[in-house]
């Protein structure tokens, strides 16, 4: 079945670092690629997304690329800002029997200190 | 606003007791979703319903009902809750646009 693969952390990085969140994948079809943020005490929201191989997504600083010979959708912002502290979910999705199956990580908790 | 609406935002059950977390979209989409979020597990899905009138189990369905009432509601209930029940509730719609959760704790 599909699974996806990240890393819980927490992460913990100081004000303006580089920051990686690795994410694997693996499917039997061909999937979209999602990340999702999630802050204190709210919902999911989407970040960014790319439905095909050597797409970059990119959102707020964020992006991301479908590396699909590595089956991987590694996360990146290149100067991380306090606000960025929060839950980041990768997450694939392929039509399912007629309905968006969407298999997500654990979920990578980022903390950012001044 | 556009988005999807999930009410009670905090419950506490004692074990057995029953109750039904709501969820409302007002996108017009077909499909919605309930899952559930637990520490070092991420969200795992619960039932889904992929139209009006249709509900079908996901990867943990045990021990929870729903019922898709309309094209816009779709609600989860717990019949006999149990501790292990004890978990961050979320529902979703077609393009995966989350409520802001339900917190569950069953004593």
């Amino acid at each position: 079945g599909d699974s996806v693969t990240q890393m819980e952390g927490p992460v913990t990085l100081s004000e303006e670092a580089f920051l990686t969140i690795n994410c694997t994948y693996t499917a039997t079809g061909y999937p979209s690629l999602f990340w999702y943020v999630q802050y204190p005490g709210e919902g999911l929201q989407l970040l960014l997304k790319a439905t095909k191989a050597d797409d970059k997504g990119s959102n707020k600083g964020f992006e991301a690329t479908y590396r699909k010979e590595t089956t991987s959708f590694h996360l990146e912002k290149g100067s991380v800002q306090v606000s960025d502290s929060a839950v980041y979910f990768c997450a694939l999705r392929e039509n399912s029997g007629g309905y968006q199956k969407v298999t997500f990580g654990i979920g990578t908790k980022l903390q950012v200190i001044p | 606003n556009a988005g999807v609406t999930q009410t009670p935002k905090f419950q506490v059950l004692k074990t057995g007791q029953s109750m039904t977390l709501q969820c409302a979209q007002d996108m017009n989409h077909n499909s919605m979703y309930w899952y559930r979020q637990d520490p070092g597990m991420g969200l795992r899905l619960i039932y889904y319903s992929a139209s009006e009138g249709t509900t079908d189990k996901g990867e943990v369905p045990n021990g929870y009902n729903v019922s898709r009432l309309n094209k816009r509601e779709f609600s989860l209930r717990l019949e006999s809750a149990a501790p292990s029940q004890t978990s961050v509730y979320f529902c979703a719609s077609s393009s995966h646009t989350f409520g802001s959760g339900t917190r569950l704790t069953v004593v």
